[in-house]
């Protein structure tokens, strides 16, 4: 079945920017999607990205697509502490089915 | 505008034993969808449900079964309970079908734990 593969960990200095990767197989990705969840709670989207876009910027987030590659990345400029949390990596191809990651810890030191 | 309630929100049982969870999607919102969520293999799709027809299904066995009533609301039944249903169950809700475009709303989950 198809994949989707992120790193575990990352670990950031408060006020650096953080940038999340994640790699996909389903050459018919759709939509693309970051979602974060925090201690206790459930998911909660935070950008999608449509295919046949390359970036998106959302406030201090901005999300890369390279389709080629089948690799997206999620980038927070100025993390601060309440960034920290896990983030998903999901995408949709031809089901409607999504794909998620494993997540990816993001810790933020002050 | 009152969020995706699941509950309960913790739940033990034992093998054998069968259990139903429940979803209270938001107001208007039509699709109910449930994950697995386990550190083993992660966020797994369960199944969705849209205008009390289950839409979609993921890979799981019969066990794992749902419904949805006229108000949307949505249950969750897992029969014949084993040690590796254990895990953090998501309910979802969202305008329209699908994940295509349709922002899923999630709830804070059911810790099921099985002994």
């Amino acid at each position: 079945g198809e994949d989707v593969e992120q790193s575990l960990f990352l670990s950031v200095r408060e006020g650096d920017s953080s940038v999340i990767n994640c790699t996909y197989t389903d050459s018919s990705s759709t939509y693309l999607y970051w979602y974060k969840q925090e201690p206790g709670a459930g998911l909660q989207l935070l950008t999608y990205i449509f295919s046949n876009m390359d970036m998106k910027q959302d406030q201090r987030l901005t999300v890369l697509l390279n389709k080629k590659d089948k690799h997206l990345s999620l980038r927070i400029a100025d993390t601060q502490t309440g960034d920290s949390a896990i983030y998903f990596c999901a995408e949709t191809g031809g089901s409607y089915i999504p794909t998620f990651g494993r997540g990816t810890s993001l810790i933020v030191h002050p | 505008k009152a969020g995706v309630t699941q509950t309960p929100r913790y739940l033990i049982k034992t093998r054998g034993q069968q259990v139903t969870l429940s979803c209270s999607p938001i107001s208007g919102h039509r699709s109910v969808s449930w994950y697995q969520q386990t550190p083993g293999q992660g966020l797994q799709f369960l199944f969705e449900y849209f205008s009390e027809t289950q839409r979609n299904k993921g890979n799981f066995p019969g066990r794992f079964s749902g419904r949805q009533f006229s108000n949307s609301r949505s249950e969750m039944n897992v029969s014949t309970l084993e040690l590796g249903d254990s895990a953090l169950y998501l309910c979802a809700s969202s305008l329209g079908l699908g994940f295509l475009g349709n922002e899923q709303f999630f709830g804070p989950g059911t810790r099921l734990t099985v002994l």
